[in-house]
């Protein structure tokens, strides 16, 4: 069956440090991988995706994600943390079955991120 | 402006009184769909829309109904609605089935009471 985890429900980080959001996944064939982030009353706004290509991906917002097929892996991750980023973060890889068909969206159970000042 | 737009966006009912909330995409979207999050579980997929007319059920499709008549307009509808159905509802669109994309609406917190 195809999976994604977030193996955190919370990450604490200092304002200017670094920051990652970890994500597992197990999926047939090749993974089509996404981050995506929820702001407190908001929906979910789109990050960034892996389709095939370079291992590591810039998005929105200054994040990057590395995608490390031997871990099946696709951590998030940022240089330096603003306060701003503390929101829900959710990892999910598109379902394959059907070809992909169906553009469903398999999510991880998200991560919360708190930047302390 | 771009947008996914849910109506409404906060709902408190009872059990068996039946309710719609409404998502429509100013996008020319082809592809619709319907997600519940709840705490622990994610996001998972309720039914989705590859075109009008065209619907198809997700992995928790129980309980729920929906129809597309229109391109833009993707209502979810609740005939009986129960306490399990509480949750926050999101409605998301992409240009096509294979569009890699997904926006997303603000959400619909529903309580049944």
């Amino acid at each position: 069956a195809q999976s994604v985890a977030q193996p955190e429900d919370q990450v604490n980080v200092a304002e200017g440090n670094p920051l990652t959001v970890k994500c597992t996944y197990s999926v047939s064939g090749n993974p089509y991988l996404f981050w995506y982030v929820q702001y407190p009353n908001r929906g979910l706004q789109f990050l960034l995706k892996y389709i095939t290509g370079d291992n590591l991906v810039k998005g929105s917002y200054g994040f990057e994600a590395e995608f490390n097929k031997s871990q099946t892996s696709f951590h998030l991750k940022k240089p330096s943390a603003l306060v701003s980023d503390s929101a829900l973060y959710f990892c999910a890889v598109r379902d394959a079955n059907y070809g992909g068909a169906t553009n469903k969206l398999i999510f991880g159970t998200g991560t919360l991120l708190a930047v302390q000042p | 402006e771009a947008q996914v737009t849910q109506n409404p966006r906060y709902l408190i009912t009872v059990t068996g009184k039946k309710l719609t909330v409404t998502c429509s995409q100013n996008m020319n979207h082809e592809y619709m769909s319907w997600y519940r999050q709840d705490p622990g579980l994610g996001l998972r997929q309720i039914y989705y829309s590859m075109n009008v007319e065209v619907t198809d059920k997700g992995d928790v499709p129980e309980g729920y109904k929906v129809s597309r008549k229109e391109k833009r307009n993707f209502p979810l509808i609740l005939e009986s609605p129960s306490p399990n159905q509480t949750s926050l509802y999101f409605c998301a669109s992409s240009s096509s089935t294979y569009s890699y994309e997904q926006y997303f609406g603000p959400g619909t917190r529903l309580t049944v009471t």
